[in-house]
């Protein structure tokens, strides 16, 4: 089974600019997170999908973040405009069952390392 | 929020066992217990989960306490390869700083 893949891997940027993040799932997984992880910190939820739809977007700063899932299937975050404070890790995950099962592990890729300077 | 407590740092001698905490006071009657770690540079691994029984593993064991109000990851042999940083969740996938687990040769 193929993991979930995340892209690109690094990424440097300046303040201001714009950056998107893209991810891939794992096949059937219905559920989709994105986190963000600082530096010595455990993963912060930003935004879960469950298939297209937004289940809770409460911890994503909406004024420079969002993220869609079309068809259900991948994920593009934006950071617009980024900030030096965002300079973090993101990572994708998903787990095969919905939300309310919360048996189900979840399936962490690598994710993107971003420097914002 | 759903938030666990765990020390923030443990050390082990290879191929000794290792037993990290973790306490979920909070916890529902629900919600599963997750214990994932993470090597550097990766994102965060599955390792067990478990909801009221002990559960076992290739990789570990989960000890839940009675009250469901605790659990102990069990490592039996840590190996080098097991030097990581261990989180244990529930409920909405909130993530704290979790245990960093040093393993001495």
């Amino acid at each position: 089974e193929a993991g979930v893949a995340q892209s690109p891997r690094y990424k440097i940027i300046e303040k201001r600019q714009s950056v998107a993040f893209w991810c891939n799932p794992i096949s059937g997984h219905a559920t989709l997170y994105w986190y963000q992880q600082i530096l010595g910190q455990g993963p912060k939820l930003l935004i879960q999908f469950q298939n297209n739809g937004v289940v809770d977007d409460s911890q994503l700063p909406k004024d420079r973040f969002s993220a869609e899932r079309l068809k259900g299937v991948d994920s593009t975050l934006k950071i617009q405009p980024a900030k030096l404070e965002d300079s973090a890790v993101y990572l994708c995950a998903s787990s095969l069952s919905p939300i309310q099962d919360r048996n189900s592990p979840l399936h962490f890729g690598n994710g993107t390392r971003l420097t914002v300077t | 929020d759903a938030k666990t407590t765990q020390p923030n740092s443990m050390e082990s001698n290879e191929e000794e066992p290792v037993h990290l905490p973790c306490n979920h006071s909070t916890i529902s009657g629900t919600d599963y217990i997750h214990w994932y770690r993470q090597l550097p540079s990766q994102g965060p691994e599955y390792v067990i989960h478990g909801l009221t029984s002990n559960v076992n593993n290739r990789m570990a064991s989960l000890a839940i306490a009675e009250d469901r109000k605790s659990s102990t990851l069990i490592l039996h042999r840590a190996t080098l390869r097991d030097a990581a940083v261990y989180y244990c969740i529930f409920g909405e996938s909130t993530f704290g700083d979790g245990t960093t687990l040093t393993v001495k040769p």
